[in-house]
């Protein structure tokens, strides 16, 4: 079956840096997207792997390793905005998304 | 009106009820979804539209029916539900079906709660 593993929660300090990890396995991969989620609010699109390595963009960093089924996402300079659910998804062989549960990020000052 | 909207955004309903969900996308686009997200679960797919013609139903119950009538407006027509059928309702929107770089945007959902 196909699976998306992440920490269902995760708490860290206004102004740190905090790493959230996802694991994978899928019937073909085409890419792994990250999404945050506001409570009561609409996913929002952050970023897109496609190819092994680091994709940056301002505070936040996405990071793919194909061959462990692996990707992180890094959002540094943390501020309470940030406070949000973080959903991993990955597309399949046949072009759906299959989506991890989601990491609750709570952001204390 | 920009992006993906979704009306209401909150429903109480009987078990005996008949309601419908709405969703309208301003972005062009030519897919539409049906998500179903729980407490703590990863988002169900529901159905998929391309073009209008339904691509994707992914076994859900026969209470849930969807409707396209074009391409920029999604119904999900609801009667006989259960409790736990409550639940956010998402209609999401992507250029196309297929493709990898396939970015869904997503609209605010309709929080549903069925007594």
């Amino acid at each position: 079956g196909q699976n998306i593993d992440q920490p269902t929660e995760m708490t860290a300090t206004e102004g740190a840096i905090v790493q959230i990890n996802c694991t994978y396995q899928t019937s073909g991969f085409n890419g792994l997207f990250w999404y945050q989620q506001h409570a009561g609010e609409a996913p929002t699109f952050l970023s897109y792997n496609v190819l092994d390595g680091l994709e940056e963009k301002g505070r936040f960093s996405s990071f793919l390793s194909r061959s462990k089924g692996y990707s992180y996402l890094l959002l540094k300079e943390l501020q309470m905005k940030d406070s949000a659910s973080y959903l991993c998804a990955v597309m399949d062989s046949n072009y759906q998304l299959i989506w991890g549960a989601g990491t609750k990020l709570i952001i204390k000052p | 009106e920009t992006g993906v909207t979704q009306t209401p955004r909150h429903l109480v309903m009987g078990m005996t009820n008949k309601k419908s969900l709405k969703c309208e996308q301003h972005l062009g686009h030519n897919a539409m979804y049906w998500y179903k997200q729980s407490a703590k679960k990863p988002l169900e797919l529901m159905f998929v539209y391309n073009f209008k013609e339904q691509t994707e139903n992914n076994s859900v119950p026969s209470r849930f029916s969807p409707e396209c009538p074009n391409s920029s407006h999604l119904f999900l027509h609801l009667h006989t539900l259960q409790p736990e059928d409550s639940a956010l309702y998402l209609c999401a929107s992507s250029p196309e079906t297929s493709g990898s770089y396939n970015e869904q945007f997503f609209g605010p959902g309709t929080r549903l709660t069925v007594l």
